[in-house]
């Protein structure tokens, strides 16, 4: 029973316009939420994050979108680039912040 | 250079024989974590620690055993491997603040045959 959602496997966008990653969670004791890149060989590396206090929270090129009644998160990328082809990797916890469960993410290809 | 560090990074071993994944952080971080990777599954936490011999199960914890004798050290132990611990294993660390970001080792891909 996954608590963390995202039914998108892969994406694909032209470079410059926007992309769009969807997650969805069922446990509403999640408080924070995080969104973590993953090139080939390498490992996760943290994107962009969001408190449940909020519905927006945005860092350059990233935004992220949280609804909670519908539990619902996004992650825009504008404008998207080709090194932003990646695994997007969606990520809930509660507030003591030890148990982290992670989507099965998402692969973004931005074509040039 | 801030970093969690991974060893082997490849290990192909057979059902039975134990081994040991070992992951070092340079950042004193108080918290530790150990996560697999699988196909359609994302990444699953197998067991955390959240300072010095304090330690805590994950979300797929059996078949696993760790150990934080030192703040530094978080080595993952497979006793017994089977072939359904196949699997793309990560590390990762953090402060004690649970709103922080956690970095990730580069990951150590196990084949049990």
């Amino acid at each position: 029973d996954q608590q963390v959602k995202q039914n998108s496997p892969s994406l694909s966008v032209q470079e410059g316009r926007i992309s769009i990653l969807n997650c969805d969670y069922t446990n509403s004791m999640f408080d924070y939420f995080l969104w973590y890149k993953k090139y080939p060989a390498e490992g996760p590396t943290f994107l962009i994050s969001i408190s449940s206090i909020k519905d927006k929270n945005e860092d350059g090129r990233f935004t992220v979108f949280l609804n909670k009644s519908a539990k619902h998160l996004s992650l825009h990328i504008v404008p998207s680039q080709p090194g932003d082809s990646a695994v997007y990797f969606c990520a809930a916890t509660v507030w003591d912040g030890n148990k982290l469960v992670f989507g099965a993410g998402t692969i973004l290809r931005v074509k040039s | 250079e801030a970093q969690v560090t991974q060893n082997p990074r490849y290990l192909i071993t057979v059902t039975g024989k134990k081994l040991t994944v070992t992951c070092s952080q340079n950042m004193n971080h108080e918290y530790m974590s150990w996560y697999r990777q699988d196909p359609g599954l994302g990444l699953r936490q197998i067991y955390y620690s959240m300072n010095v011999e304090v330690t805590d199960k994950g979300d797929v914890p059996e078949g696993y055993k760790v150990s934080r004798k030192e703040k530094r050290n978080f080595p993952l132990i497979l006793e017994s491997p089977s072939p359904n611990q196949t699997s793309l294993y990560f590390c990762a660390s953090r402060t004690g603040t649970a709103s922080d970001e956690q970095y990730f080792g580069p990951g150590t891909r196990l084949t049990v045959t």
